[in-house]
C-alpha cells in the first residue's frame, strides 16, 4: 500500500491474554518505529528497527513487551499477559532510514488496544 | 525530553492565517525542525520540516529565525479541518537509534472556529 498499514485497527482483550499487533511499513522503508499513546497523553517511543535489528529498545515499558521484524519489512509488537494500563493506541511509523538529510517519518493510523 | 516549547492552545478564525510558534533555543547545527499534527483519533500527520531556510509546501509554511532558536508554522487559510494538536519537534540528522527518533512534547491544540 501507499502508507503505513497497521492491524488490527481495534482490539479488545481480556486481562492476562497475549496480543500481537502488526505493522506493514511503506515499501522500501528500512527504518521502523513503534510508539504508544494512552488516552489524552502524548506519544511515547517504544522501539526502533533499522532493517531487522533493533538498536534502540529503550522505550519498551517492561519485559512483557517485545517486537520483531523479519525480512526487513513487517513488524510485530507483542504484549504478553496484558494489563489494563496497556490500553492505548499503538502507532507504527517508518522512514527511509538512510542518513539523507530530512528523512521524514510517516505514521500509520494505529491499533487501538483495550484491555478489560 | 522534548527540546521544544509551544503554547498549550490557540484559537483561529476560519479563513484566517494560523501562526503557531515554537521555541527551540538549544537546537544544534545538525538538527532539523519538524512539524506534525494529530487530528483526534488519527495517527500523526507530517506537515513540513526545515533546517535553516524558510520552507513552503501545499499544506503550510515554516519560518525559522536566523539564529534558529525559534520557528513559526503558518497555515495560510485555516479551515475547520485544521483543528488538531500541532507538534514542533527537533530531530537530529545522524539517524540511528534514538538520534533519529521523534520526541513528541505536548504540542499546541489549535481550534479553528467558524
Amino acid at each position: 500500500g501507499a502508507g503505513v498499514s497497521q492491524s488490527p485497527s481495534n482490539k479488545v482483550t481480556e486481562k492476562g491474554k497475549d496480543v500481537e499487533l502488526r505493522c506493514d511499513p511503506i515499501s522500501g522503508h528500512t527504518a521502523l518505529y513503534w510508539y504508544r499513546q494512552s488516552l489524552g497523553q502524548g506519544l511515547e517511543f517504544l522501539i526502533y528497527f533499522q532493517g531487522n535489528s533493533a538498536p534502540d529498545k529503550s522505550g519498551l515499558p517492561s519485559d512483557r513487551f517485545s517486537a520483531e521484524r523479519t525480512g526487513g519489512s513487517v513488524s510485530t509488537l507483542t504484549i504478553q499477559r496484558t494489563q489494563q494500563e496497556d490500553s492505548a493506541v499503538y502507532l507504527c511509523a517508518s522512514s527511509l532510514g538512510t542518513r539523507l538529510s530530512g528523512n521524514t517519518i510517516y505514521f500509520g493510523e494505529g491499533s487501538w488496544l483495550t484491555v478489560v | 525530553d522534548a527540546k521544544t516549547t509551544q503554547p498549550t492552545s490557540m484559537d483561529c478564525a476560519e479563513g484566517r492565517a494560523a501562526n503557531l510558534p515554537c521555541n527551540h533555543s538549544t537546537i544544534s547545527g545538525n538538527e532539523y525542525v519538524y512539524w506534525y499534527r494529530q487530528i483526534h483519533s488519527q495517527g500523526p500527520q507530517y506537515i513540513i520540516h526545515g533546517l535553516k531556510n524558510n520552507e513552503t509546501n501545499e499544506m503550510a509554511s515554516l519560518i525559522i529565525t536566523e539564529d534558529r532558536k525559534s520557528s513559526t508554522l503558518i497555515l495560510p487559510h485555516a479551515t475547520l479541518r485544521d483543528t488538531a494538536v500541532y507538534y514542533c519537534i527537533v530531530r537530529g540528522m545522524n539517524y540511528g537509534g534514538s538520534q533519529g527518533n521523534l520526541i513528541f512534547g505536548k504540542g499546541t491544540k489549535l481550534s479553528v472556529k467558524p
